[in-house]
């Protein structure tokens, strides 16, 4: 069964810094991988997502995910946060051929001043 | 932009009440979805939709069902509350990219936290 794992549940990091989260899926099949985020009293937004091709994949806001396949992660980064950037960052999974979406648990992320 | 639409934002009820969790996507979407989502967990799927008719329970037990009788409305019902199912639903959607074999991501709506007393 696909499974996500978000290790940090909280990454608190000065603004101006940059910042990973980490992400972690179990699949024997081929995967698509996503980063969703969600502000305060809000649904999820798109952040980014890989499908195929390139294993470095760019999204909104200046982030950034890396898929590596020998490692079944997909760890997002950003070179330098700000504090609009604090709210949680949830890393999704489908496998090919099905139409569901697995997610992880969720990383808080607090930018601070 | 708010493609796909949820209401009521905030709904506190009694316990026993029966109600009804609406969700509206305005794209056209085949495919929609019910999330579970609590504080430090991950999202739980409790019901899914591929199409008008279509209706599967999720991954999650959930005591709610759904409908699927316009390919726009998805709405979520729970029968009797209980404070169990105090909790925040997402309602989300998706489609096959044309011309790509592939899924769009999911569109989620704004949510509705549902607080059972």
């Amino acid at each position: 069964a696909q499974s996500v794992t978000q290790l940090d549940s909280q990454v608190p990091v000065f603004e101006e810094a940059p910042v990973e989260l980490r992400c972690n899926y179990s699949s024997s099949v081929s995967v698509y991988l996503f980063w969703y985020v969600q502000y305060p009293n809000q649904g999820l937004q798109l952040l980014l997502k890989y499908l195929s091709g390139s294993t470095l994949v760019k999204g909104i806001n200046g982030f950034e995910a890396e898929f590596n396949k020998s490692q079944t992660s997909f760890h997002l980064r950003k070179p330098s946060v700000h504090i609009s950037d604090t709210a949680e960052y949830f890393c999704a999974v489908r496998t090919s051929g099905t139409y569901k979406y697995i997610f992880g648990t969720g990383t808080r992320l607090k930018v601070l001043a | 932009e708010a493609d796909i639409y949820q209401t009521p934002r905030y709904l506190v009820i009694g316990t026993g009440k029966k109600i009804t969790l609406e969700c509206s996507q305005t794209m056209g979407h085949d495919k929609m979805y019910w999330y579970q989502q609590d504080p430090g967990m991950e999202l739980h799927l409790i019901h899914y939709s591929y199409g008008v008719n279509s209706t599967e329970k999720g991954d999650l037990s959930s005591e709610s069902t759904v409908s699927r009788i316009r390919t726009e409305h998805f709405p979520l019902t729970l029968e009797s509350a209980r404070p169990s199912h105090t909790s925040q639903y997402l309602c989300a959607s998706s489609v096959l990219i044309p011309g790509q074999n592939n899924n769009s991501p999911l569109h989620f709506g704004n949510g509705t936290r549902l607080t059972v007393t």
